[in-house]
């Protein structure tokens, strides 16, 4: 079946760590995105990708960073410098433009500081 | 004030309740989406409108683009429609696309 596999579904993050959120997809989606969804508040996102080997910063890039090599994966790194990190982890893929395509998201992954 | 506003925040209904959720936005858009966010955290698109009306099933979304205000019903309500509701809207400005703009999203508990 077709669809977004995102791994870890848990990680945990010690002070002064790089971690990296896996994100792939089979549906041969051109663009892919990472979202980050706090308690009480719409998902905000952090950066996307529309085509292999290019990417642009979302809303909220600071202290994160992606890599796009390969059009089925896509993933985030959240940096040392994300001062806070904890959070719930979404990314989706569509296959042409954002808003006239229907979003396909991976089940998640929640982040939390040791 | 956010661009995007839901209401009610949280909703608790009796099963078979006829179930409104709505969604007002203050940009303009060339399509608005309504997602749906299970406990585990998933999400699932359930509609994309530009105009009109959209059904599926039990679900209903409608869009009113001059009143930039959108509803999303679930008629005959069940318990495993219990979820968070999540609308979002496809912000257009000067000829260019932006990215999704999401509203903070409807938890909704369906009792049986």
């Amino acid at each position: 079946d077709g669809g977004i596999t995102q791994s870890p579904k848990y990680l945990f993050r010690k002070e002064g760590q790089n971690v990296t959120l896996s994100c792939e997809q089979n549906l041969n989606h051109d663009a892919m995105y990472w979202y980050r969804q706090d308690p009480g508040q719409g998902l905000r996102l952090i950066y996307y990708s529309q085509i292999v080997n290019d990417f642009q910063k979302g809303d909220i890039a600071e202290g994160y960073s992606v890599s796009r090599e390969k059009k089925e994966s896509f993933p985030l790194t959240v940096t040392s410098a994300q001062k806070n990190p904890t959070a719930f982890y979404l990314c989706a893929s569509t296959s042409g433009l954002q808003g006239f395509n229907i979003q396909y998201f991976g089940a998640g992954t929640r982040l939390s500081v040791l | 004030k956010n661009e995007v506003e839901q209401s009610p925040q949280n909703l608790t209904a009796q099963e078979g309740e006829f179930i409104t959720i709505n969604c007002s936005y203050s940009v303009g858009i060339s399509a608005l989406h309504w997602l749906q966010q299970h406990p585990g955290g998933g999400i699932v698109s359930l509609f994309m409108l530009s105009s009109g009306k959209k059904k599926h099933g039990r679900l209903i979304a409608t869009i009113n683009i001059q009143e930039k205000h959108s509803s999303l019903h679930i008629t005959a309500s069940h318990p495993r429609d219990s979820a968070v509701y999540i609308c979002a809207v496809q912000r257009y400005y000067g000829g260019s696309q932006g990215n999704l703009i999401f509203g903070k999203g409807t938890k909704l508990s369906v009792k049986p």
